[in-house]
């Protein structure tokens, strides 16, 4: 079956401007993540949502992040007054509930210049 | 918050041999502990996880040990394989978010 897609796969943006990023988790699958991976670092946790419902959004980064998930399906990652920082690759993932196996996407790749 | 070390950053095998990483944490909470691969360019694959109910579990080639009291888990990849060759990372969710380490560039040589 299709796997998690994320969309766009590379996003260049000039600094100041906003940015979004979308994810279309697995069917059926309730918990979605989000996650930030700089180049050849780790994985940063960023977000997740069981349901349309966000428990915790300490992890991101700043109030320039949000991030939100309707219908229990897509989710967009939204970053407004983008700076050069923020340049990373934005992956996502989906698991059938929260603390089961999670697949990733193939993440999009945003350049902040 | 959840806090996640790491252990070596850098890991090279020769082909055959077995290799080792260790991840500490510092969540008493935290009750399931994956362990990803990623491949140069490649998203992250779940490889094995375990659940702090447990305190070991194989899967062919892969194993992985958790000591509660301690607060650390190991991967074990015995008879190395050049195609082993990848990033791994440990994680630690304490049912509210994943916490994950830096990572460990494994190299194989053949």
């Amino acid at each position: 079956g299709a796997g998690v897609s994320q969309s766009p796969s590379n996003k260049v943006t000039e600094k100041g401007k906003d940015v979004e990023l979308r994810c279309d988790p697995i069917s059926g699958h309730t918990a979605l993540y989000w996650y930030r991976q700089s180049l050849g670092q780790g994985l940063e946790f960023l977000i997740y949502f069981q349901g349309n419902s966000a428990p915790d959004k300490s992890g991101l980064p700043s109030d320039r992040f949000s991030a939100e998930r309707t219908g229990g399906s897509v989710s967009t990652l939204t970053i407004q007054r983008t700076q050069q920082e923020d340049s990373a690759v934005y992956l996502c993932a989906s698991s059938f509930s929260y603390g089961n196996e999670q697949f990733f996407g193939p993440g999009t790749r945003l350049t902040v210049l | 918050g959840e806090n996640v070390e790491q252990h070596p950053s850098t890991l090279s095998v020769q082909e055959g041999d077995s290799a080792v990483i260790k991840c500490t944490y510092s969540d008493s909470a935290s009750n399931y502990f994956p362990w990803y691969k990623q491949e140069l360019g490649k998203r992250p694959q779940l490889i094995i996880d375990i659940r702090s109910n447990v305190g070991e579990k194989k899967d062919q080639r892969i194993a992985v040990t958790l000591n509660k009291t301690a607060k650390h888990f190991s991967l074990h990849i015995t008879e190395t394989q050049p195609e082993d060759s990848a990033v791994y990372f440990c994680a630690a969710d304490n049912n509210n978010d994943m916490r994950f380490g830096a990572g460990t560039r494994l190299t194989v040589k053949p």
